[in-house]
């Protein structure tokens, strides 16, 4: 079955080391975008790919970085993860080409720093 | 800005109808979305207006007023499998089809 697949589903780094989120998809969308979700709150967009254009949202911190190297993987960098970093973070994808444009998401990757 | 307002939570016993409303200021709007979300899961696409009315899939029906900036979801014949967070989200429309997701309402069936 086509899916949205996020590796590892649980991450536990420590407060200031690098951590990397994985996210790939068997959908061939031609969007991708990575939310971050915090307790009894709702998703936050932090960027999307458009193709291989890169789009940050105005709030999203410098500490969260992106790289997309090929339609079916998209990478959510975390440069020095504090303790407010922590939360589940979603990876969804788009096809952008009509009807509803529904997201499709993957099933996250909780983030714990120590 | 973007803001969506939901009630925070909703109870209802099985087999009733539950209405989830949604109201929404924001600065682009090409539809209003439904994502139902379990605990500890992911969201899954429920249902999408992008013209004022009604749309009926199954048990579950969206309605959007443009002019009024409001939708609400409407659930009939609750399971407790229903019991789950519901999130509007508008479509903004820019490239790449952005979604503001509102507060979420905690939907919980009882017996």
């Amino acid at each position: 079955d086509a899916m949205v697949i996020q590796n590892p589903r649980y991450q536990v780094t420590q407060f200031g080391k690098p951590v990397t989120l994985s996210c790939s998809q068997t959908l061939n969308h031609n969007v991708m975008y990575w939310y971050q979700q915090k307790s009894s709150q709702a998703p936050k967009l932090l960027f999307h790919y458009y193709d291989k254009d890169f789009n940050n949202e105005a709030d999203t911190p410098d500490n969260f970085q992106s790289r997309r190297p090929n339609t079916s993987f998209c990478f959510l960098d975390i440069r020095s993860p504090g303790l407010g970093d922590a939360a589940m973070y979603l990876c969804a994808t788009s096809s952008n080409g009509g009807g509803e444009e529904t997201q499709y998401f993957g099933p996250g990757t909780r983030l714990l720093v120590l | 800005g973007q803001s969506l307002e939901q009630p925070s939570e909703v109870t209802a016993v099985e087999g009733a109808i539950v209405q989830i409303n949604c109201t929404y200021q924001t600065s682009g709007f090409y539809g209003l979305s439904w994502y139902q979300q379990h605990d500890g899961g992911a969201p899954t696409f429920l249902s999408y207006n992008a013209l004022d009315g009604l749309e009926e899939t199954g048990r579950f029906s969206s309605f959007l007023s443009r002019s009024d900036s409001y939708g609400y979801l409407l659930l009939q014949e609750l399971q407790m499998k229903d019991s789950a967070s519901y999130f509007c989200a508008v479509r903004d429309g820019g490239g790449g089809n952005k979604l503001t997701f509102g507060t979420g309402t905690q939907l919980k069936v009882e017996l």
